[in-house]
């Protein structure tokens, strides 16, 4: 299995610019999240999903919109990027209905100009 | 928006001493509590997951117990190693199929 997986690992875009974080993973894992590190602030939630079709927001949803087709994706769209949103992005998996241990991917580093 | 909250912020110890560290979260409603641990340039991983009133959990040298009634949850290094140094947090969730909330995080620097 490879687990959560993450695309790309790098990004560099300019202010106003739009892209999309991709995140997948192979564990048949219901519950899926996005995160991102702030400095001194730990992980903050951004978007989450229950299920394909199901999706929330978190802490700090402005900026950002998610989908969820499939079990299996659930990529994160930056609508026009802003400095603001310079930062490590996570996405994390878990079975639902359970504990919710997360599994994190292994993060998008992505810098805006 | 839940308030997650961790206690220190940043620790310093040397090699051999035992710590602990706090979490603070809403005790209205409890569905669960992890504990992962974060290491620089790395993913966090999990140590512990509680969802009982007085769970205690133990993996080697790290402990953790869980008060649901009064909200707070304690983790434990005994004989701190300098591999222990990360970033240690808490994500706390209210009830099933809702949000998972991480806490700041706890930076442990263990000195040789």
């Amino acid at each position: 299995n490879a687990g959560v997986t993450q695309t790309p690992k790098f990004q560099v875009l300019k202010t106003g610019q739009s892209m999309t974080l991709q995140c997948a993973q192979d564990m048949n894992h219901e519950y899926m999240s996005w995160y991102r590190q702030d400095p001194g602030m730990g992980l903050r939630l951004i978007h989450y999903s229950v299920g394909a079709g199901i999706t929330d927001q978190g802490e700090v949803p402005n900026g950002y919109n998610v989908s969820r087709s499939t079990t299996e994706d659930f990529p994160l769209r930056l609508l026009s990027a802003a400095p603001s949103q310079t930062s490590v992005y996570f996405c994390a998996s878990s079975l639902a209905g359970t504990t919710y241990e997360q599994y994190f991917g292994p993060g998008t580093r992505l810098t805006v100009t | 928006i839940l308030n997650v909250e961790q206690s220190p912020q940043s620790l310093h110890v040397q090699e051999g001493d035992s710590t602990n560290f706090t979490c603070s979260f809403p005790s209205s409603n409890f569905y669960a509590l992890h504990w992962y641990r974060w290491e620089t340039a790395k993913s966090p991983e999990a140590l512990f997951v509680m969802t009982l009133n007085g769970d205690e959990k133990k993996k080697g040298r790290i402990s953790a117990t869980l008060n649901t009634k009064e909200g707070y949850s304690y983790l434990y290094i005994k004989g701190s190693q300098p591999e222990d140094s990360a970033t240690y947090l808490c994500a706390f969730m209210k009830t099933s199929y809702d949000k998972v909330i991480f806490g700041p995080g706890t930076s442990l620097s263990v000195i040789p």
